[in-house]
């Protein structure tokens, strides 16, 4: 069936940057959400890529590119606040009204 | 503006019990869903709605129904509860046409002995 792949876990040092892959294999799709749960909470929404490119909101940035199925989630500057859960979602061109969530990737961070 | 909210936050039940979990929000949403999250597994979609009165299935439908009868409310409904239905249920809200960007609400902790 359709998946999204991301890596399972990230670990990195406050300041560093992190860069989390989801890749999507599908004849199509519209465009690719973001979202970051902490421990215990709810998923909250980040960003959302509809056109190749880079989207950057304050020290976090979102790359798309459709052709690849291929996108990124960039975390800069590092906080310890940033350790949570990260899942990257898909709104496919033939299922309207519902995206379809990568497994997530944890981001461990470090002192 | 409360945003999301779902009732209970816990529960314990035993096998072939039933339970309903209500989902409210007050953004004036059309699109409403329910999805259970797993360790490991992320979030997978339930059941949705996109209007009131309406509902379609989604990902892992079986063992579960739901109902929209207004538009700030949906309920989603285990018959006879199994131990495979142990999970964390969040709901989530979005505005129709930028469903790319939902709202969740807290969770509902389900343990099912």
């Amino acid at each position: 069936g359709q998946s999204l792949e991301q890596p399972s876990e990230v670990t990195a040092v406050e300041g560093a940057i992190v860069q989390i892959n989801c890749t999507y294999q599908t004849s199509g799709f519209y465009g690719l959400s973001w979202y970051q749960q902490h421990d215990g909470g709810a998923p909250t929404f980040l960003s959302y890529n509809a056109l190749d490119g880079l989207e950057e909101t304050g020290r976090f940035s979102s790359f798309l590119s459709r052709s690849d199925s291929y996108g990124y989630l960039l975390l800069q500057e590092l906080q310890m606040k940033d350790s949570a859960s990260y899942f990257c979602a898909v709104r496919l061109t033939d299922s309207w009204g519902k995206l379809q969530f990568g497994a997530g990737t944890q981001v461990v961070v470090t002192p | 503006n409360a945003g999301v909210t779902q009732t209970p936050k816990f529960r314990v039940l035993k096998t072939g019990q039933s339970m309903t979990l209500l989902c409210a929000q007050d953004m004036n949403h059309e699109y409403m869903y329910w999805y259970r999250q797993d360790p490991g597994m992320g979030l997978r979609l339930i059941h949705y709605s996109v209007g009131e009165g309406t509902t379609a299935k989604g990902e892992v439908p079986d063992g579960y129904n739901v109902s929209r009868l207004k538009k700030q409310n949906f309920l989603l409904g285990l018959e006879s509860a199994a131990p495979s239905q142990t999970s964390v249920y969040f709901c989530a809200s979005s505005y129709a046409g930028s469903y790319n960007e939902q709202f969740f609400g807290p969770g509902t902790r389900l343990t099912v002995l």
